[in-house]
């Protein structure tokens, strides 16, 4: 199993600019998430999914989009990229049946200038 | 509104020390606690999970300990080797099914060779 896949591992954006990152996990997980790790700050919950075609928001998803068409991909769009939006994002997965356990990506660390 | 503490910010110990790291939330009407070690420019590794019934979990030289009443947990790593150097995050899940977990900022620890 590759586990929670990520890409990009790194991207510069100008403000204004739109992308999309993505995250892949191959657990057959029904729960995935995003979040934005800052320093100083923790990490911080954008947008979750508790199976396809479901997602609701976290707690920062203020210029976020996000859909879940199947089971293995949750991407993260930006429409509009702000230099607020500088950060390190990580996607997590999670089995629903029990704990809850959450399994990590290695990240995509975003700059906006 | 959940939140959640980690105190000391950093630690530095000499290789050997059996050493505690802290972890408060304010609410103690938690699912279950997660702790997670981050190396640096690296992704969230799983070590340990309690759920709110338990008291203790345990794994090799790591042992984590849940008190919901008093809204703390302990991480007790016992004769640490600088392979443990890291930052340690503990995480909450504030309901069962609603897949919310709410970060501390970490301990950022160094044990010294």
């Amino acid at each position: 199993n590759a586990g929670v896949t990520q890409t990009p591992k790194f991207q510069v954006l100008k403000t204004g600019q739109s992308m999309t990152l993505q995250c892949a996990q191959d657990m057959n997980h029904e729960y995935m998430s995003w979040y934005r790790q800052d320093p100083g700050m923790g990490l911080r919950l954008i947008h979750y999914s508790v199976g396809a075609g479901i997602t609701d928001q976290g707690e920062v998803p203020n210029g976020y989009n996000v859909s879940r068409s199947t089971t293995e991909d949750f991407p993260l769009r930006l429409l509009s990229a702000a230099p607020s939006q500088t950060s390190v994002y990580f996607c997590a997965s999670s089995f629903s049946g029990g704990v809850y356990e959450q399994y990590f990506g290695p990240g995509t660390r975003l700059t906006v200038t | 509104k959940q939140e959640v503490t980690q105190i000391p910010a950093a630690l530095s110990v000499p290789e050997g020390e059996n050493l505690v790291l802290n972890c408060s939330f304010t609410d103690s009407a938690i699912y279950n606690l997660q702790w997670f070690r981050q190396d640096p420019g690296k992704g969230l590794t799983s070590l340990l999970l309690i759920q709110s019934s338990q008291r203790e979990q345990t794994s090799g030289r790591l042992n984590a300990s849940l008190d919901k009443s008093s809204g703390r947990s302990t991480l007790y790593i016992a004769a640490s080797q600088p392979g443990d150097s890291a930052t340690y995050l503990c995480a909450v899940s504030i309901a069962a099914g609603t897949y919310k977990y709410i970060f501390g900022t970490g301990t950022r620890l160094k044990v010294l060779a």
